[in-house]
């Protein structure tokens, strides 16, 4: 019972590179986010979708892109990586948007950019 | 500026104790609450929720109290395991919905044997 899968779980860049975070999940939700977590923050959405073929921006969407190709995957793309890139980034789903729905995390990507 | 504030870094309580961790809001506009709770290394789960038009909610050793009019709400484990040790993270929501949640900073919960 996987659940969400983050992959990778550790990836160093250098400034200006570029990289694709995928997350799976098997649970058949409709809804998809991507967060990041930066050391004494809270979560922060950067964005998320409500179906397939669907993305909207969250709190914190620059220097990020998103795609929702297939309902079971979200991916997060960082086009040209920056140092206040670097965070600890998790996908999150839930089944719809409503209370008692409520979101299911993955275990996290942590991301270094020098 | 944080519309979700939760203002202890760190509690330490004994086992067998209760544990309270407190979680204040500034937007009137939230109406459903919820808790997560995260070990190092792995995502947030879950734990409970909520909404405004209840004032308490319990779940086993895991009660939910929310106060409107102060724009507080507070999670008391009773009794608190060695197991409950983590940080938990409180969240609002708007519209009785559960995405675009805003998310406080979060409190090590650390429960001594």
């Amino acid at each position: 019972n996987a659940g969400v899968t983050q992959t990778p779980k550790f990836r160093v860049l250098k400034t200006g590179q570029s990289m694709t975070l995928l997350c799976a999940q098997d649970m058949n939700h409709e809804y998809m986010y991507w967060y990041r977590q930066d050391p004494g923050m809270g979560l922060r959405l950067i964005h998320y979708s409500v179906g397939e073929g669907t993305t909207a921006k969250g709190e914190v969407p620059d220097g990020y892109n998103v795609s929702r190709l297939k309902k079971q995957n979200f991916l997060l793309g960082l086009e040209s990586a920056a140092p206040s890139q670097t965070s600890v980034y998790f996908c999150a789903s839930s089944y719809a948007g409503g209370m008692n729905q409520p979101q299911h995390f993955g275990d996290g990507t942590r991301l270094s950019i020098l | 500026d944080q519309q979700v504030k939760q203002n202890s870094p760190s509690l330490s309580v004994q086992e067998g104790r209760i544990s309270i961790l407190n979680c204040d809001y500034t937007n009137s506009m939230f109406d459903y609450f919820l808790w997560y709770k995260k070990y190092p290394a792995e995502g947030p789960t879950f734990l409970i929720s909520i909404s405004s038009i209840k004032d308490k909610n319990e779940d086993g050793r895991f009660t939910v109290f929310l106060n409107k009019s102060a724009k507080h709400l507070s999670l008391h484990i009773v009794p608190s395991q060695p197991g409950d040790s983590a940080v938990y993270f409180c969240a609002a929501g708007i519209g009785g919905s559960n995405y675009k949640l805003t998310f406080g900073k979060g409190t090590l919960l650390t429960v001594n044997p």
